[in-house]
């Protein structure tokens, strides 16, 4: 079993639909989540990071993390077709630990 | 504040050859990642590097694959004698230090190189 399982997709849904991305986990020692959008052939960008249980907002963009579940999600509201590209979620115990990703969901809006 | 930096962004070697990536990390953050993507899949942890010490390489191969990132300039993955399986993004990332001295967890990732060995 990975660490860190995520649904490649493609998920295709149509521009200004609630988009709801997920992984899970099984190493109970993750305390830091992350978020990551890769467009096609460019480098992963960083959307939102949060630490232990809870939501973060920012913008569009909404951020849970539910450790009893060892289950984490990401919504997108209102879709843009700019949304389209791969979603990596990211998790690490901290200190010095390594960060350990999922393989990433891909994700296309439709105009 | 200029990101992550790497060069070459495309590289081409020949099997046998020798392939040096380099990677200068954001101004201000100490540590440094090395990872491999192959299409269509996720990003594969290599190596963990502060300056002047490798923190944890447990995701690099045991043979032919370096990395360092010295005191002064970027970090430099090298692979020796390159076979057709090396050709892959390369993508590097860097970290700063978070406010408690607690480690590190947020990672900002360059362009990624471009290996592609014929």
């Amino acid at each position: 079993q990975k660490e860190v399982e995520q649904d490649p997709g493609p998920l295709s849904v149509p521009e200004g639909a609630i988009v709801s991305l997920n992984c899970t986990y099984s190493n109970s020692a993750f305390q830091y989540f992350m978020w990551y959008r890769q467009y096609s052939r460019k480098g992963p960008e960083l959307l939102m990071y949060t630490y232990s249980s809870g939501n973060k907002e920012d913008g569009r963009f909404t951020a849970q993390v539910d450790k009893s579940s060892k289950y984490i999600s990401l919504f997108i509201r209102d879709s843009q077709p700019s949304d389209s590209a791969t979603y990596l979620c990211a998790m690490t115990s901290g200190g010095y630990q390594k960060v350990t990703f999922g393989t990433g969901t891909k994700l296309q809006v439709i105009p | 504040n200029a990101g992550v930096m790497q060069n070459p962004r495309h590289l081409v070697r020949r099997r046998g050859q020798e392939a040096r990536l380099r990677c200068s990390p954001m101004k201000g953050h100490s540590h440094v990642y090395w990872y491999r993507q192959l299409p269509e899949e996720g990003l594969k942890f290599m190596v963990y590097l502060q300056k002047e010490n490798i923190i944890d390489e447990s995701g690099m191969p045991k043979e032919r694959f370096s990395a360092e990132f010295p005191k002064e300039g970027p970090s430099i993955l090298r692979i020796q004698q390159v076979v057709r399986g090396d050709s892959a993004a390369y993508f590097c990332a860097s970290s700063p230090l978070d406010p408690y001295g607690q480690g590190v967890y947020e990672q900002y990732f360059g362009p990624g190189t471009r290996l592609t060995v014929t």
